[in-house]
């Protein structure tokens, strides 16, 4: 069975730092990862996704995530965040025959000025 | 529509009572999915229907929970007999054709709160 799990419930940032939201995984065969954000009173929409290839992706807003196979991880980063970045991010993995997903249970980014 | 819609929004109902919250996916996705997300936890997944397919009805919690989709069209997810334990968010995505590597597009949820 595939899990993920946010290691962060709530990161409390300044606007322009820098910020990593920590995600790992664990599955028995590959997957596909994704990092989702909920924006405050809207749905989830996608910010990037990990199907293969180079393992550094690229998204929105500026947003990069890191593929790492040997530690089952994929933490998202931002080099500089905005106080529009103020969400909920999830990481998901899908690894069935299908896009079914598998998410965690989000991680509040407040970005403060 | 542009996107997908979810209704009610808000649905505040008695323990005991049934439910039934209705979404309607992006025309042309074949693929429809129901999750929930109780509050302070991530989305689980509830249930898959992809085209004329048997759906995957794995992650209903129970056997009051059900859902229906006609073709490719609106699903409808039914609560029976409901429970406070059943008070969250339910979100429906839809995709383009199902594929592992598609992006799903979701509504805004219905919040529902049992009393």
């Amino acid at each position: 069975a595939q899990s993920v799990t946010q290691l962060d419930s709530q990161v409390p940032v300044f606007e322009e730092a820098p910020v990593e939201l920590r995600c790992n995984y664990s599955s028995s065969v590959s997957v596909y990862l994704f990092w989702y954000v909920q924006y405050p009173n809207q749905g989830l929409q996608l910010l990037l996704k990990y199907l293969s290839g180079s393992t550094l992706v690229k998204g929105i807003n500026g947003f990069e995530a890191e593929f790492n196979k040997s530690q089952t991880s994929f933490h998202l980063r931002k080099p500089s965040v905005h106080i529009s970045d103020t969400a909920e991010y999830f990481c998901a993995v899908s690894a069935g025959g299908y896009n079914k997903l598998i998410f965690g249970a989000g991680t509040r980014l407040a970005v403060h000025p | 529509g542009a996107g997908v819609s979810q209704s009610p929004s808000n649905k505040v109902t008695e323990k005991g009572k049934d439910v039934e919250l209705r979404c309607d996916p992006i025309s042309g996705h074949t693929a429809l999915y129901w999750y929930r997300q109780r509050l302070g936890q991530g989305l689980e997944f509830l249930i898959y229907f992809q085209g004329n397919s048997a759906p995957d009805k794995s992650g209903l919690p129970s056997d009051r929970f059900s859902a229906e989709r006609t073709g490719e069209s609106v699903s409808t997810l039914t609560i029976q007999r409901t429970q406070q334990e059943d008070s969250a968010v339910y979100l429906c995505a839809s995709s383009l054709a199902g594929g592992r590597n598609e992006k799903l597009f979701f509504g805004s949820g219905t919040q529902l709160s049992v009393l």
